[in-house]
């Protein structure tokens, strides 16, 4: 079974600060794991991806991630906060299955709040 | 432009009362999922489609229905709308199975129901 947890529901960080948004999974299978930004009445739109290759992965909007699987985290940062960055985060997680069927698992979701 | 589109955005409706929430990608996408999401529990998969006429349930199908007739088209119908199905609905594509990971996804629905 492949699970997320998202430690904290809600972050709010000043304008330039360092963000860091924490994921922890599950998995029995190499996991490939995912982060998703949810703009307000926005769909989901995908940040980064790690799929097994570098551990360190670099997304959109200065955001990158680093698979650490001592520690089974997937933690998200960016160096300095924009205003722009307040959304709603989701961290997935996804395990190829015998019958080739890739499934996302999500967290619960951070909300990222950004003051000046 | 390469979209999946949901309609309506926005729907109140009455318990019982049959209602479609319609999705179409312009991608020539295989794979489509419909999710919820509610507060706290993040998107949840209520059903999935693998190609036209394949489709199978997610981890929440209880009272919603599928099809897909047309590789573009994948509707979400609630035959009987009750109020704890008042939530966010999400489609979204994928080129294949596998790489459902690498999904597209619509704006969204919100339903309400009274």
């Amino acid at each position: 079974a492949q699970s997320v947890t998202q430690l904290g529901s809600h972050v709010s960080v000043s304008e330039g600060a360092l963000v860091l948004l924490r994921c922890n999974y599950s998995s029995s299978v190499p996991p490939y794991l995912f982060w998703y930004v949810q703009y307000p009445n926005q769909g989901l739109q995908l940040l980064l991806k790690y799929t097994s290759a570098a551990t360190l992965v670099k997304g959109i909007n200065g955001f990158e991630a680093e698979f650490k699987k001592s520690e089974t985290s997937f933690h998200l940062t960016k160096p300095s906060a924009h205003m722009s960055d307040a959304a709603e985060y989701f961290c997935a997680v996804s395990g190829m299955f015998s019958g080739g069927y890739n499934k996302l698992i999500f967290g619960a979701g951070t909300r990222l709040a950004v003051h000046p | 432009e390469a979209q999946v589109t949901q309609n309506p955005r926005y729907l109140i409706t009455v318990t019982g009362k049959k209602l479609t929430v319609t999705c179409s990608q312009n991608m020539n996408h295989e794979y489509m999922s419909w999710y919820r999401q509610d507060p706290g529990l993040g998107l949840r998969q209520i059903y999935y489609s693998m190609n036209v006429e394949v489709t199978d349930k997610g981890d929440v199908p209880e009272g919603y229905k599928v099809s897909r007739k047309e590789k573009r088209n994948f509707p979400l119908i609630l035959e009987s709308p009750s109020p704890n199905q008042t939530s966010l609905y999400f489609c979204a594509s994928s080129l294949s199975s596998r790489n459902a990971y690498e999904q597209y996804f619509g704006p969204g629905t919100r339903l309400t129901v009274t």
